[in-house]
């Protein structure tokens, strides 16, 4: 099973571009790569999924190099409302196989004035 | 708002206790899950339900119950609890199992549970 690898917080200030890197060594073939965002006592939310290469949407973009063993969340111009916790999560539920579903420990994010 | 529900938002139980945890999905998907987490511990999965029926157990004690009625509603009975289980369970819903991308996961707020 693939185990990703965080940092456990980061801190930065509002308008700077913040990068979260996640390693996953043992990332098989399958495997899709996702980030959530979390904030307290709230459920995560999804923010990015992708494969390979470049993806982007309105609120980030996902770096992931061609070895896939790791990636990396890019959020452009951060707010103070973008403090949360960041998960990287690794895995194919393409077979019904859900437990190949793992969250890590996430990244705390936290963005000051 | 997600489109998933989730009660009661917070509950306190002795160890002798038995309540339920209730989940609603109001987005037309196949797949429920719980999830717990714990203080300072990564989200753990616990069970995972595809249509109904269920396709995950990640050896979550048996004091822990699920039931899921039909593809709206996922419940997790609780019973003889202890107090290390005390956390945050989370519910989600996936448009299905088996599909091979944009399987996002729809969380929903949570059930602060206590256990004394």
């Amino acid at each position: 099973l693939a185990k990703t690898t965080q940092p456990i917080s980061m801190d930065s200030y509002e308008g700077q571009e913040v990068n979260i890197t996640c390693s996953h060594n043992n990332i098989a073939t399958n495997d899709y790569i996702t980030w959530y965002q979390q904030f307290p006592s709230q459920g995560p939310r999804f923010i990015i999924q992708g494969y390979k290469t470049k993806v982007t949407n309105e609120v980030a973009s996902l770096f992931i190099p061609a070895d896939r063993k790791s990636s990396t969340l890019s959020l452009p111009r951060v707010s103070l409302s973008d403090t949360a916790v960041y998960y990287c999560l690794v895995g194919d539920d393409r077979y019904s196989s859900a437990s190949k579903i793992i969250f890590g420990s996430g990244t705390r994010l936290s963005i000051r004035p | 708002e997600t489109g998933v529900t989730q009660t009661p938002r917070h509950l306190v139980m002795g160890m002798t206790n038995k309540k339920s945890l209730k989940c609603e999905q109001h987005l037309g998907h196949n797949a429920m899950y719980w999830y717990k987490q714990s203080a300072k511990k990564p989200l753990e999965l616990m069970f995972v339900y595809s249509l109904e029926e269920r396709v995950e157990n990640n050896s979550v004690p048996s004091r822990f119950s699920p039931e899921c009625p039909n593809s709206s509603h996922l419940f997790l009975h609780l019973h003889t609890l202890q107090p290390e289980d005390s956390a945050l369970y989370l519910c989600a819903s996936s448009q299905e199992l088996g599909r091979e991308f944009d399987n996002e996961q729809f969380f929903g707020p949570g059930t602060r549970l206590t256990v004394l």
